[in-house]
């Protein structure tokens, strides 16, 4: 079966942690995305790698870091300087830098990440 | 800063009737997209209308895009409780590096049986 995978499903980081989440895709696809949800709320783009070896900042990339070393994977990195990083954390992935075709992204089923 | 408003935030209806909810965004685009959360769960893509569309059907959904007003509607005809979920609006807008999806806050759909 082809799609996205995010892991883990659950995470929970003490205060001053570092933590990675692991997202991995295997539709070929070019672009791949990081967005961020809070409770009630809209996505908020983190980064964005349209290829292997680049990726753009989003709205949201203080405190956060990624690698695009593999077109298959694209993890995310919370450091301690992201001061408020409880939420719902969602991985996607598109042909190319955008929706060629009838296509749209393609979404992992998220990561929850609490501060404990 | 969050490029597509959806209204109402909030719409609750029985089954059988029709759902409609629509979209504002504020710069030019190349296409809109609407995607669907169901509770704790990742976005599912139901539909994309290129900025040269007009109107669009995919099963029980029909999208229209008016980009004079900067809108688009999503009707979900003949409801079924199946449907309760999150929808989202989502612009993809041309960036020099490469284009992006830009979201809107949702309208949670409760479909009552």
């Amino acid at each position: 079966d082809g799609g996205i995978t995010q892991s883990p499903k659950y995470l929970f980081r003490k205060e001053g942690q570092n933590v990675t989440l692991s997202c991995e895709q295997n539709l070929n696809h070019d672009a791949m995305y990081w967005y961020r949800q809070d409770p009630g709320q809209g996505l908020r783009l983190i980064y964005y790698s349209q290829i292997v070896n680049d990726f753009q900042k989003g709205d949201i990339a203080e405190g956060y870091s990624v690698s695009r070393e593999k077109k298959e994977s694209f993890p995310l990195t919370v450091t301690s300087a992201q001061k408020n990083p409880t939420a719902f954390y969602l991985c996607a992935s598109s042909i190319k830098g955008g929706s060629l075709g009838n296509y749209g992204y393609t979404f992992g089923s998220g990561t929850r990440l609490t501060v404990v | 800063s969050q490029q597509g408003e959806e209204d109402p935030q909030a719409l609750s209806i029985q089954e059988g009737e029709n759902a409609t909810m629509n979209c504002s965004y504020k710069t030019s685009i190349n296409n809109l997209q609407w995607y669907r959360q169901n509770s704790g769960r990742g976005l599912v893509h139901l539909i994309l209308i290129r900025s040269n569309e007009r109107e669009k059907h995919s099963g029980r959904l029909r999208v229209t895009l008016d980009t004079s007003k900067k809108s688009s509607s999503l009707l979900i005809t003949a409801s079924r409780a199946a449907d309760t979920a999150s929808y989202f609006c989502a612009t993809e807008t041309p960036e020099t590096s490469g284009s992006r999806l830009t979201f809107g806050e949702g309208t949670q759909l409760t479909v009552n049986p």
